[in-house]
């Protein structure tokens, strides 16, 4: 079966200018969590989706947002991109909320110039 | 969620066995080991995890202590493709808002 996808793969944004960005899941898959990772601060958690309802967020600021659809497919936002805003978001899907058993995407890679 | 401990970095022989350890002294009774792996520029990949009995797959094997307090990770025959950054993590198996967390995790490099 088809894994996660993630959209577009490489992305180049202004600071200041805001972005969205677009995961897919396994089909059947309700969850879905979002990850930052930097050279820096490694694997960060971002917030899960569950049901379309957000089920667990981490610690970043409101300027990071996101959503999910009847059909499962997520997406997050960053406004008022920043600099320390480039890395690479990871999306992961699973079963079930706070699952461990996550499949993970390639990632989108966010450069802020 | 119990915390971790594993090596920064170790290296390996392609075509033997990579025994990756990982130290979890403070891990609860309901605490499951997991292990993950990234390959340079990929999205983590699921292994294997496992409760208190040893658990193996096509993948790896995963060896608990009787005590629970480490584990390790088996590549029973490394190729230069698991060369990747191997994480323990340990957590209860499910439970809404909780995540998933990442620490440094051992770079694993395969040597031809």
């Amino acid at each position: 079966k088809a894994g996660v996808t993630q959209t577009p793969r490489y992305l180049i944004k202004t600071r200041g200018q805001q972005v969205t960005l677009s995961c897919s899941p396994i089909s059947g898959h309700r969850s879905v969590s979002w990850y930052q990772q930097t050279p820096g601060q490694g694997l960060q958690f971002l917030f899960e989706y569950f049901s379309e309802t957000q089920r667990n967020k981490g610690n970043f600021p409101g300027r990071f947002s996101g959503r999910q659809f009847s059909n499962s497919r997520s997406e997050m936002n960053v406004s008022t991109l920043e600099l320390g805003d480039s890395a690479l978001y990871l999306c992961a899907s699973s079963l079930e909320a706070g699952g461990t058993e996550a499949f993970f995407g390639q990632g989108t890679r966010l450069t802020v110039v | 969620d119990a915390k971790t401990t594993q090596p920064t970095s170790m290296d390996c022989a392609e075509g033997r066995a990579a025994n990756l350890p990982c130290n979890h002294s403070t891990i609860s009774g309901n605490e499951y080991v997991y292990w993950y792996r990234q390959i340079h520029s990929q999205g983590p990949q699921y292994i294997i995890h496992g409760l208190k009995n040893n658990e193996t797959n096509e993948m790896a094997s995963l060896i608990i202590t009787e005590d629970r307090k480490s584990s390790t990770l088996i590549l029973p025959h490394a190729t230069l493709r698991d060369t990747a950054v191997y994480y323990c993590i340990v957590r209860v198996y499910s439970g809404s808002a909780r995540q998933l967390t990442f620490g440094s995790g051992t770079q694993l490099t395969v040597l031809p």
